[in-house]
């Protein structure tokens, strides 16, 4: 079965200091796709940033960038120039084509002024 | 374009009772997806509508159902609540093709007394 693992439950860094959160994934498949996505105390989900499997290229948002390792099952989040706005939870998410999402546990970010 | 409706927010029931949750997708998405999310469990998979037909299933017991109307609205039922039951629910819309990314819900927080 299809697992996603975020190993830091919580982590803090000062506004505009970078931050990297990290995700691994298992899956025996070759074609899938990978995501972040951010949930603020309004509850609200929302997709930070994805990425294809069959594609090499890291994704990147503005200041949100992954490095995907295919090869180690790594999907980690960088945020640079952090801001307080970026306080949320923060969970990775895998989906093989046409099944069903799997989340990680998720990140706690706080990000202090 | 409206987002991802449901309703209600909050509600308080009582173990044994039963209740009925509503998502309104977003306009002109077929999918509609449900998650249960709790501090200890994260967010799990509930099941997937598309064009009123369940396309996918988490493991849940057989008292959460759900259907979704030729409108693409949808509702989740829980039977025989339990004080396990107590979460946040969320729903999310997508297109439903490929990688297409989810439009969530504010979700509706269930308490079971």
């Amino acid at each position: 079965a299809q697992t996603v693992t975020q190993s830091q439950p919580e982590m803090s860094v000062q506004e505009a200091e970078t931050v990297t959160l990290s995700c691994t994934y298992d899956t025996s498949e070759n074609n899938y796709y990978l995501f972040w996505y951010k949930q603020p105390p309004s509850r609200q989900m929302i997709l930070v940033i994805r990425q294809e499997a069959y594609k090499q290229q890291n994704a990147t948002e503005n200041r949100f960038s992954v490095n995907f390792q295919k090869a180690a099952k790594s999907f980690s989040l960088k945020i640079s120039d952090s801001q307080l706005g970026d306080t949320a939870m923060y969970f990775c998410a895998f989906m093989n084509v046409g099944d069903k999402i799997i989340f990680g546990k998720g990140t706690r970010l706080h990000i202090l002024p | 374009k409206a987002g991802v409706t449901q309703t209600p927010r909050y509600l308080i029931k009582t173990r044994g009772q039963q209740v009925t949750l509503s998502c309104s997708p977003i306009s002109g998405h077929r999918s509609v997806s449900w998650y249960q999310q709790t501090p200890g469990q994260g967010l799990q998979f509930l099941f997937e509508y598309f064009s009123e037909t369940q396309r996918n299933k988490g493991n849940f017991p057989g008292r959460f159902s759900g259907r979704q109307f030729s409108n693409s609205r949808s509702e989740m039922n829980v039977s025989t609540l339990e004080l396990g039951d107590s979460a946040l629910y969320l729903c999310a819309s997508s297109p439903g093709q490929g990688n297409s990314p989810l439009h969530f819900g504010n979700g509706t927080r269930l308490t079971v007394t």
